[in-house]
């Protein structure tokens, strides 16, 4: 079973909110992902954890933060965005902790930021 | 030259014709290889992982050419249904930091009846 859970499916938030984007993967994965996908472009990665630590982080804005509580699970916490910010935030798991293997996705979030 | 390049189309094509889609790669020493499929507003869902000695999946073939540094999708007797954006990915792309995909633009495909 590829499932790769991401909630809530649709958030729109103020500039001042804060809030969280949850991602879950039962399939043992190691690796977990953070993209973000804007219309008609491909997505462009955020952060990577292998093994539960952060491995890449894409020089990404801390008004995004990631959290990996445990394998199973990774968190992007979000605090004052911009309306640019707007996009689908994608979730993504692979078997091993490089990334060799295939990544499986998630339905993904699609965020608004009013 | 761009890490991963594809030719963004769009390919329009009747329903039950054999398209091609060529993806070029500029880092030779990358190490995996995939093709994604990603419909309007929704994610990425893996079509085939492609293999040095290729490999087919009912209508579908993926073919890689290490020489030449490009994979390739075939798709035959088109449906409906593959319209779709087709998206290109390579892992270890990337010269100054191989631990990454690096995604193509994507080729748009449209069948039509």
């Amino acid at each position: 079973d590829t499932e790769v859970t991401q909630t809530p499916k649709h958030l729109v938030m103020g500039m001042t909110n804060k809030k969280s984007l949850k991602c879950e993967q039962h399939m043992g994965h190691r690796a977990m992902y953070w993209y973000k996908q804007k219309a008609k472009k491909p997505p462009e990665l955020m952060f990577v954890y292998s093994y539960e630590k952060l491995s890449i982080n894409e020089s990404v804005p801390s008004r995004f933060s990631p959290e990996c509580p445990n394998s199973s699970l990774l968190n992007l916490h979000l605090h004052a965005l911009q309306p640019e910010d707007s996009a689908l935030y994608l979730c993504a798991s692979s078997q091993d902790g490089q990334g060799i293997t295939e990544a499986f996705f998630g339905q993904g979030t699609r965020l608004t930021v009013v | 030259r761009k890490e991963v390049e594809q030719d963004p189309g769009p390919f329009n094509v009747p329903e039950g014709a054999t398209v091609a889609f060529n993806c070029t790669y500029s880092n030779s020493a990358s190490q995996s290889f995939f093709w994604y499929r990603q419909d309007c507003r929704k994610e990425p869902k893996l079509l085939m992982s492609v293999y040095s000695s290729g490999n087919e999946d009912g209508r579908f073939t993926a073919q890689l050419n290490r020489a030449s540094q490009y994979i390739s999708l075939l798709i035959r007797d088109s449906k409906l249904s593959d319209s779709a954006t087709y998206l290109c990915v390579v892992f270890g792309a990337h010269a100054g930091n191989n631990r990454k995909l690096i995604w193509g633009l994507g080729t748009s495909l449209a069948v039509n009846p």
